[in-house]
Formats: structure tokens, C-alpha cells, sequence
């Protein structure tokens, strides 16, 4: 599986746009590009996934750069219970594991 | 809202017991996962299964051993505790239809050996 590289840490103020960066250089043309979250004490949740094209749901948006070498993921307006640790991960197609890096420890300002 | 359950949520027990931590889903998913957390650190996947009488080792060698008889069913055992063990345990599972489906957690089991 192909490595994504995130910064360490991140910090946001309640109700202000959160753009968490994702570097995945070496994407191959079958990757997904999965982000997960891991709240304190409790297991990762799923938050978005996209292959190309930019990707919104109901809990954040997913920006892909063209070259797809790099990926952002936005949480448009972030409060306290958006703090915890966020992972971006490479899957392929049919690809059957998960492999966690060590994310990005977001936390949010009241 | 995901429907997968681990049990205990909380084990502490003591050196040369042996163990069984639970994990059942309700979703029908023939994937089903093991990763070990250590605190503030990464998650590692331990053990997987694609179905029933299907195991595989994962990324990170465990002394752990599972087992799956049944879909819904997937635990993992530790024959002979040692404080070396002492982790966060955690379970997951995917549908096998579909190619880029998401990955359900459940809360994890934390566990310390004394």
C-alpha cells in the first residue's frame, strides 16, 4: 500500500474551516484515498473517501488535487467534538486491509 | 450507526491467564479485523478473516490467535497473558461486496495484565 504523509498536529478555533493536509506521492491509479477519525477513547469512524473527483458528505468535504498526489480534508466549521485524531489512508480497489499512519492530532479552541 | 460489539469494554487480569476478547457484528460482513492500539501511538492490524474458516496474520506479529466459526463471530485469544500484551484491542469489519466500502470499528476492548 502506498504511504500518505500528514502533519503531526493541528490546532482550529470552534466555528472556523479546518483544511487538514494529505501528501500521498506515490498514489497509484486504483487507490482510494480514505479518511477516518479516531475520537478520544473510542474506535476510528469513517468520514469520506473519494478516487478523483471531489467528494462532500454530510460530515466534511474531500478536495483531490488534480495530479491526485495530495488530498485535503475539510471540516467546514469545526467544534470542540470535531477534536480528535485524523487519519488519511490509502486503499486500493479491491484492496482488503486498512493501514493506519499516525494521522493528524487535530484540536479545536472554544 | 455501526453494529459491531466487543466485550469487555475494560479486562484487567493478572500474568499466565488465558483470555478471549469478544467480537460480534450484526451486519452480515464477511470482513472482519484485529488491531492493536498502544496509547497515543498507531493502529496495527493483528489478524484478519475474508469468511468463515478463514484467518490470516497481519501487519504486526501477535501471540494472539482467532478464530471464525461463524460470520458474525470473531475472537481472538491469548493462551498465556503477559504485561507485554497490555493494549487497546480493536475490532472491525466491511461488507465483501463492493469496492470501496467503509470499515465499521467497535469501541475497543483496553487491556492490562498485571
Amino acid at each position: 500500500d502506498a504511504k500518505t504523509t500528514q502533519p503531526n498536529s493541528m490546532e482550529s478555533n470552534e466555528e472556523e474551516p479546518v483544511h487538514l493536509p494529505c501528501n500521498h506521492s506515490t498514489i497509484s491509479g486504483t487507490d482510494y484515498i480514505h479518511w477516518y477519525r479516531q475520537l478520544p477513547s473510542q474506535g476510528p469512524e469513517y468520514v469520506i473517501h473519494g478516487l478523483t473527483s471531489n467528494v462532500n458528505n454530510r460530515m466534511a468535504s474531500l478536495a483531490i488535487a488534480e495530479d491526485r498526489k495530495s488530498s485535503t480534508l475539510i471540516l467546514h466549521r469545526a467544534t470542540l467534538r470535531d477534536a480528535a485524531v485524523y487519519y488519511c489512508i490509502l486503499r486500493s480497489e479491491y484492496g482488503n486491509k486498512l493501514v493506519f499512519g499516525a494521522g493528524t492530532i487535530l484540536r479545536v479552541k472554544s | 450507526e455501526a453494529d459491531i460489539y466487543q466485550t469487555p469494554r475494560y479486562l484487567v487480569i493478572g500474568t499466565g491467564k488465558k483470555i478471549t476478547l469478544e467480537c460480534s457484528q450484526t451486519m452480515g460482513h464477511d470482513k472482519m479485523y484485529w488491531y492493536q492500539q498502544d496509547p497515543g501511538m498507531e493502529l496495527h492490524l493483528i489478524h484478519y478473516s475474508y469468511g468463515v474458516n478463514s484467518t490470516e496474520k497481519g501487519d504486526l506479529s501477535s501471540e494472539s490467535t482467532v478464530s471464525r466459526i461463524r460470520t458474525e463471530h470473531f475472537p481472538l485469544t491469548l493462551e498465556s497473558a503477559r504485561p507485554s500484551h497490555t493494549s487497546q484491542y480493536l475490532c472491525a469489519s466491511r461488507p465483501d461486496r463492493g469496492k470501496d466500502n467503509e470499515q465499521f470499528f467497535g469501541p475497543g476492548t483496553r487491556l492490562t495484565v498485571l
